[in-house]
């Protein structure tokens, strides 16, 4: 099992610039999970998707969408990259509610 | 906002050496999650302790669980250089995962 994958690992934009990063999971979880975490900030929720079809909110969606494509997929989309979404972004999908598996992470530059 | 609140948030030991990271929070919650992450990786879940647990074990690691005091600890017994990482508590009450800060934790040879 691969576990959670994500692509790109590395990513440099210009501003304006638009971009999908990918996360797929073999682990057969309903929940799925995109943070984003900066330097002394610890992780942060973009967004979630409790199941396959489902998506909300987390703590810091602006500048973001997501879609759950089915049960192993779930991207997120950022329309119009400014220079503050510089960060790295991790997916996450979740067991029972409880232990979360995480991918390597997607390195995101916006300049 | 960050529920969980780390200290130290640095710290640097001696191989062999027992390592002490403590997380306060705010709210009420279902249970609180210990994670790693190695440098320039995604994290790695450690232990999970219940609201209802008050100290609970796996390997070298030993976690408390004081909820009248909304704190926990993580304890590392005989570390070694491959403990060397950030460490991070994860509180639960919503479903959601609320992280904290992290300690950094280096062991030294």
């Amino acid at each position: 099992n691969a576990g959670v994958t994500q692509t790109p690992k590395f990513q440099v934009l210009k501003t304006g610039q638009s971009m999908t990063l990918q996360c797929a999971q073999d682990m057969n979880h309903n929940s799925m999970y995109w943070y984003r975490q900066d330097p002394g900030m610890g992780l942060r929720l973009i967004y979630y998707s409790a199941s396959e079809g489902t998506t909300d909110k987390g703590e810091v969606p602006n500048g973001y969408n997501v879609s759950r494509l089915n049960k192993r997929e779930f991207s997120l989309r950022l329309e119009s990259a400014a220079p503050s979404q510089t960060s790295v972004y991790f997916c996450a999908s979740e067991r029972g509610a409880e232990t979360q598996y995480f991918g390597p992470g997607t390195r995101l530059l916006v300049l | 906002s960050q529920q969980g609140e780390e200290d130290p948030q640095a710290l640097s030991i001696q191989e062999g050496e027992n390592a002490t990271m403590n997380c306060s929070y705010k709210t009420s919650i279902n249970n609180l999650q210990w994670y790693r992450q190695n440098s320039g990786r995604g994290l790695v879940h450690l232990i999970l302790i219940r609201s209802n647990e008050r100290e609970k074990h796996s390997g070298r690691l030993r976690v408390t669980l004081d909820t009248s005091k909304k704190s926990s600890s993580l304890l590392i017994t005989a570390s070694r250089a491959a403990d060397t990482a950030s460490y991070f508590c994860a509180t639960s009450n919503t479903g959601k995962l609320i992280f904290g800060q992290g300690t950094t934790l280096q062991v030294k040879p």
